[in-house]
């Protein structure tokens, strides 16, 4: 089964505090990919980042940074000295075949709230 | 500037009246999609265009029709809503099918009155 699964719902955390947000997949694939993407409250999804299954390097982008570890499959993602601005909900997704059809695979997402 | 820009951002549609949801891209993309998502959960892929190729998702219902007239352009038809219909309707792009990141618009909230 192709499956992203977000256990934290919600998380709030004050501003300048680091929080991670858990995403572990399921897949049959051995090439898939993974996403991150970020839904502020004025609806668009806008996209964070790509990761391929063949590449399990840390990544870092100013204040974010995702760890992706196959053996565990899970791709962590990881907001140092949060800030208001990121309170929004950030939904894990995965590229994979599904009936023969390749889609997004989209967790049920994690709100995080930045309290000031 | 918006590449993938939906309109109207808030519909609202009366029981049964059907109603229909745009969405354009500049990005010159093969693919467009059409995601539903209610309220606290994950976006639901409801179909997709390759191309001119149509894909339905099994689980879509048939009250969901969408028409590509071109590459920039995908309509969303619902032809009678009910209220199990009211979310917000996603509008994405992607260059291929497989693997790469899909660009989003900004939805448009419909209510079902």
């Amino acid at each position: 089964a192709q499956k992203v699964t977000q256990a934290q719902t919600e998380i709030s955390v004050v501003e300048k505090e680091d929080v991670t947000l858990d995403c572990v997949y399921e897949t049959r694939d051995t090439t898939y990919y993974l996403f991150w993407y970020k839904q502020p409250p004025s609806g668009e999804l806008v996209f964070l980042i790509r990761r391929n299954s063949f590449d399990e390097q840390n990544e870092i982008s100013g204040r974010y940074s995702w760890n992706f570890q196959k053996s565990t499959s899970s791709f962590n993602f990881t907001i140092t000295a949060s800030q208001v601005v990121d309170s929004a909900v950030y939904f894990c997704a995965l590229s994979g075949q599904v009936s023969g059809t390749y889609k997004y695979i989209f967790g049920t997402g994690t709100r995080l709230k930045v309290l000031a | 500037d918006a590449m993938v820009i939906q309109n109207p951002r808030y519909q609202v549609t009366q029981f049964g009246k059907p109603v229909t949801l745009s969405c354009s891209q500049t990005l010159n993309h093969n693919v467009m999609y059409w995601y539903q998502q209610k309220s606290s959960q994950a976006p639901k892929l409801l179909f997709h265009y390759y191309d001119k190729d149509f894909n339905n998702e099994a689980d879509t219902p048939d009250n969901f029709q969408s028409r590509r007239p071109n590459t920039s352009f995908c309509f969303l038809d619902i032809r009678s809503p009910g209220l199990g219909d009211a979310a917000m309707y996603l509008c994405a792009t992607s260059r291929v099918r497989v693997n790469t990141e899909a660009f989003f618009g900004q939805g448009t909230r419909l209510t079902v009155v």
